[in-house]
């Protein structure tokens, strides 16, 4: 597979257990955060999304949480199965100054989720 | 199939020879972006464009040209590759540009540059 996960924090958890997997964001002003998962040899796929008006979230097995406070990002995967072992990204949209456009993204590097049978 | 799609794979080329990564996508996408991924960085966008003939340079643009000629495809040209441009490549579109929205991603090129 292809190798992105060099130095890069691993969580390694048992099958059936809770994951948390946590991020921290550098723009205190970023109104929009992604959690991706990147399986060995493919692209990253969307999880799950939040708007800096919340600071919750949840989806199928998966919740974000969003504290603002201390610019932290966590995405909890719940019932951890090996299909789950993955490199997991959060991404932060920051603002876009006045006359720009785009949808910028800043990445982080990313955790290295191992699940053990 | 909603896609990115990203030709070739895998690349193995030499210092100065000219190639280019394709990038189409068919989701009728406005926003297309390149980001290069190396380990422990993360992913660093090259270029990114807004619409067609609509281009500009994302954190890492040096020795990458990119062109916009037709909405689906959003090709990445190295002119003269040198080794320091080894890395994964992806290519990724969303149907958003003015604000945010999800980036579908190819499923990536691996360069090495002897």
């Amino acid at each position: 597979g292809e190798s992105v996960g060099l130095h890069l924090p691993t969580l390694s958890v048992q099958e059936g257990d809770n994951s948390i997997i946590n991020c921290a964001y550098s723009n205190s002003a970023s109104d929009y955060f992604i959690w991706y998962k990147q399986e060995s040899g493919k692209g990253p796929q969307f999880i799950i999304d939040i708007r800096s008006n919340m600071d919750k979230r949840q989806g199928q097995r998966v919740t974000v949480l969003l504290n603002k406070t201390v610019k932290h990002l966590s995405l909890q995967i719940a019932a951890t199965q090996p299909g789950d072992s993955a490199v997991y990204f959060c991404a932060e949209k920051p603002p876009i100054p006045l006359m720009e456009y785009g949808n910028k993204l800043v990445f982080g590097a990313g955790t290295i989720l191992r699940v053990k049978s | 199939e909603a896609q990115v799609t990203q030709n070739p794979r895998y690349l193995i080329t030499v210092t100065g020879k000219k190639l280019t990564v394709t990038c189409s996508q068919n989701m009728n996408h406005e926003y297309m972006s390149w980001y290069r991924q190396d380990p422990g960085l993360g992913l660093r966008q090259i270029y990114y464009s807004m619409n067609v003939e609509v281009t500009d340079k994302g954190d890492v643009p040096e020795g990458y040209k990119v062109s916009r000629k037709e909405k689906r495809n959003f090709p990445l040209i190295l002119e003269s590759p040198s080794p320091n441009q080894t890395s994964l490549y992806f290519c990724a579109s969303s149907l958003g540009v003015k604000g945010a929205g999800e980036l579908f991603f190819g499923e990536g090129s691996r360069l090495t540059v002897l």
